[in-house]
């Protein structure tokens, strides 16, 4: 069975400064598929990032980065520059295969100080 | 172009009723899949429709069904409603077709309909 875990239920981080939210996951499966959503209050969830298992090389946008660490099945996610529109309920997930049935970790919930 | 529409947004109803969810997914997507979210459970994987038929199944009672029609909107239905439905039902709809061998994990997920049972 796949599973995910997010073993952060909350984060804090200044305006303009840099978080890392930690991610675990475990399958069977070769070839799956790693990313986090983001949730902001009230709004829907949009793909923030995502990892292709097979590729080596860490996927980043603009702001958002990971440290892809296949081996130790971790996949953690850098918001450097934090903006207040970060702030958000963060899901880190995988799918595997021809599905798009997705598994998601509890979430880590991210405030951004002014 | 628009996104993915949940219907109703909000809605509450009592225990033994049941509920009907309406998805409109995103044009041209024809892969529609179903999630509960709950402070409790997180979001769980309810089920998965492509060219209206299921292509995967969450780990829920049979309480709870879907169907996706053939202009790929999908209802998803609760019958004999618990305390326990009461959650965040969210839609997502993905551009994934049955040609392509992987998934590409990138869903599109509607603002989701908030299921109240008292």
């Amino acid at each position: 069975a796949q599973t995910v875990t997010q073993s952060q239920p909350e984060m804090s981080v200044q305006e303009a400064e840099t978080v890392t939210l930690s991610c675990t996951y475990d399958t069977s499966e070769s070839d799956y598929y790693l990313f986090w959503y983001k949730q902001p209050p009230s709004r829907q969830m949009i793909l923030v990032i995502r990892q292709e298992a097979y590729k080596q090389q860490n996927a980043t946008e603009n702001r958002f980065s990971v440290n892809f660490q296949k081996a130790a099945k971790s996949f953690s996610l850098k918001i450097s520059d934090s903006q207040l529109g970060d702030a958000a309920m963060y899901f880190c997930g995988m799918s595997g295969g021809a599905t798009n049935k997705l598994i998601f970790g509890t979430g880590t919930l991210l405030a951004v100080q002014p | 172009k628009a996104g993915v529409t949940q219907t109703p947004r909000y809605l509450i109803k009592t225990r033994g009723q049941q509920v009907t969810l309406s998805c409109s997914p995103i044009s041209g997507h024809r892969s529609v899949s179903w999630y509960q979210q709950t402070p409790g459970q997180g979001l769980q994987f309810l089920f998965e429709y492509f060219s209206e038929t299921q292509r995967n199944k969450g780990n829920f009672p049979g309480r709870f069904s879907g169907r996706q029609f053939s202009n790929s909107r999908s209802e998803m239905n609760v019958s004999t409603l618990e305390l326990g439905d009461s959650a965040l039902y969210l839609c997502a709809s993905s551009s994934w077709t049955s040609g392509r061998s992987r998934v590409t994990g990138e869903l599109f997920f509607g603002e989701g309909s908030r299921l109240t049972v008292l």
